[in-house]
């Protein structure tokens, strides 16, 4: 079964400091990454997904398949960044999402 | 992106009654929705797979019988939960991908939050 593990429940980084959000995943076949985040009072959308190697506000995030990990890095954090992040995998062939447990990011002025 | 709505928002129900709450896929057909639970302070957990025209895909410890699945067409997808107990209070979120994506981008509804007294 895939698992998703966020080991950080609250990530609290002043205005200017990097951010790094830890997500690792168990998976026997080739997962599907997604970083999805959700800000106050709305709905959750995507950020990132690992397939089109992007940056996204400032964020990044590389799977790294021999640490099983797919960390989300930005270096300057900002004050609107302040939001839940969750980490999610699907599986070959299968499309619903397993989420992590999320990370609450604090960025303090 | 795609725009999904959840309606209602909200609703509060006492015990022993049963609820529906609906998504609807606004700008695309969508032969598959997924529902998710979060209750407070958790992460989303898929509850099942709503197929168009054929039956729902249920996780395993969720009760198909209590949770009523119905996608009779490409745009709208109702969870139903009967007989409804304080423990079913939580926050019900629906998600649709778009077809023809070589990747499994989903989208998702607002959520309706459930209470049940």
């Amino acid at each position: 079964a895939q698992r998703v593990t966020q080991p950080e429940k609250l990530l609290s980084v002043f205005k200017g400091a990097p951010v790094e959000l830890k997500c690792n995943y168990s998976y026997s076949g080739s997962p599907e990454l997604f970083w999805y985040v959700q800000y106050s009072r709305q709905r959750l959308q995507l950020l990132l997904r690992h397939i089109s190697r992007e940056s996204i506000k400032g964020f990044t995030a590389d799977l790294n398949k021999g640490e099983t990990s797919f960390h989300l890095k930005k270096p300057f954090a900002q004050e609107e960044d302040s939001a839940m992040y969750y980490c999610a995998s699907s599986g070959t062939g299968r499309r619903a999402l397993t989420f992590g447990s999320g990370t609450r990011l604090q960025v303090q002025p | 992106g795609a725009v999904v709505s959840q309606h209602p928002s909200w609703v509060i129900c006492k015990s022993g009654t049963s609820v529906k709450i609906e998504c609807r896929s606004l700008d695309f057909q969508a032969t598959t929705m997924f529902w998710y639970r979060q209750f407070p302070k958790q992460s989303l957990m898929l509850m099942a797979t709503s197929n168009e025209g054929s039956k729902a895909t249920y996780e395993q410890g969720v009760e198909k019988d209590k949770f009523l699945i119905n996608h009779a067409s490409l745009t709208l997808s109702t969870l139903t939960v009967t007989s409804a107990h304080p423990e079913d209070s939580s926050f019900y979120i629906c998600s649709v991908q778009p077809p023809g994506q070589g990747y499994n981008e989903q989208f998702f509804g607002p959520g309706t939050r459930l209470t049940v007294l």
